[in-house]
């Protein structure tokens, strides 16, 4: 079975710059996630969908930061414009149900200059 | 909302001895606590979790124990070997249906 894809694996940007992230989800799990994981810290999560619909982005940075997940599978996360604080491995995960394992993928591995 | 407190944050232990690490929550809702283990560079994978149901699970070498009333749960690891040296990461969800909140981690290293 094929897990959680996530690119691109690494990103160098200079601050104000824009930059975007994928995940595929494990076919069949209608819940994603993005989750912040800076160093030294646990993961932080920004946005759960159920399906193609926002359950929960009470910690998105709204004015820098969108994801959308169109039909229900792939999301892409965005940020725009870039902070220093940025610098963060941005998780995405999928689960079969809500308090269920989460599947991580390999995580996207940004650093803001 | 949810507060995870994890501790320690770092602990070392020699190969063969036992680890133990306690969370707190502070969501009398919450009713389902996993363990994570992150090894470096790589993605946190699920390790052992417990329903507020039980107290007690085990799988071989790793034991999870849950005390509902105090709002706490610990991860236990006997017989520690080298390859255990990760970060371990525990979690609720606030509410009971809601994305789990995690502990900031605790760095497990297992000297030879």
């Amino acid at each position: 079975e094929a897990g959680v894809a996530q690119s691109p694996r690494y990103k160098i940007i200079e601050k104000r710059q824009s930059v975007a992230f994928w995940c595929n989800p494990i076919s069949g799990h209608a819940t994603l996630y993005w989750y912040q994981q800076i160093l030294g810290q646990g993961p932080k999560l920004l946005i759960q969908f159920q399906n193609n619909g926002v359950v929960d982005d009470s910690q998105l940075p709204k004015d820098r930061f969108s994801a959308e997940r169109l039909k229900g599978v792939d999301s892409t996360l965005k940020i725009q414009p870039a902070k220093l604080e940025d610098s963060a491995v941005y998780l995405c995960a999928s689960s079969l149900v809500i308090t269920g394992e989460l599947f991580f993928g390999e995580g996207s591995r940004l650093t803001v200059l | 909302g949810e507060n995870v407190e994890q501790h320690p944050s770092t602990l070392s232990v020699q190969e063969g001895d036992s680890a133990v690490i306690k969370c707190t929550y502070s969501d009398s809702a919450s009713n389902y606590f996993p363990w994570y283990k992150q090894e470096l560079g790589k993605r946190p994978q699920l390790i052992i979790d417990i329903r507020s149901n039980v107290g007690e699970k085990k799988d071989q070498r790793i034991a999870v124990t849950l005390n509902k009333t105090a709002k706490h749960f610990s991860l236990h690891i006997t017989e520690t070997q080298p390859e255990d040296s990760a970060v371990y990461f525990c979690a609720a969800p606030p509410g009971g249906n809601t994305p789990l909140v995690f502990g900031k981690g605790t760095r497990l290293s297992v000297i030879a």
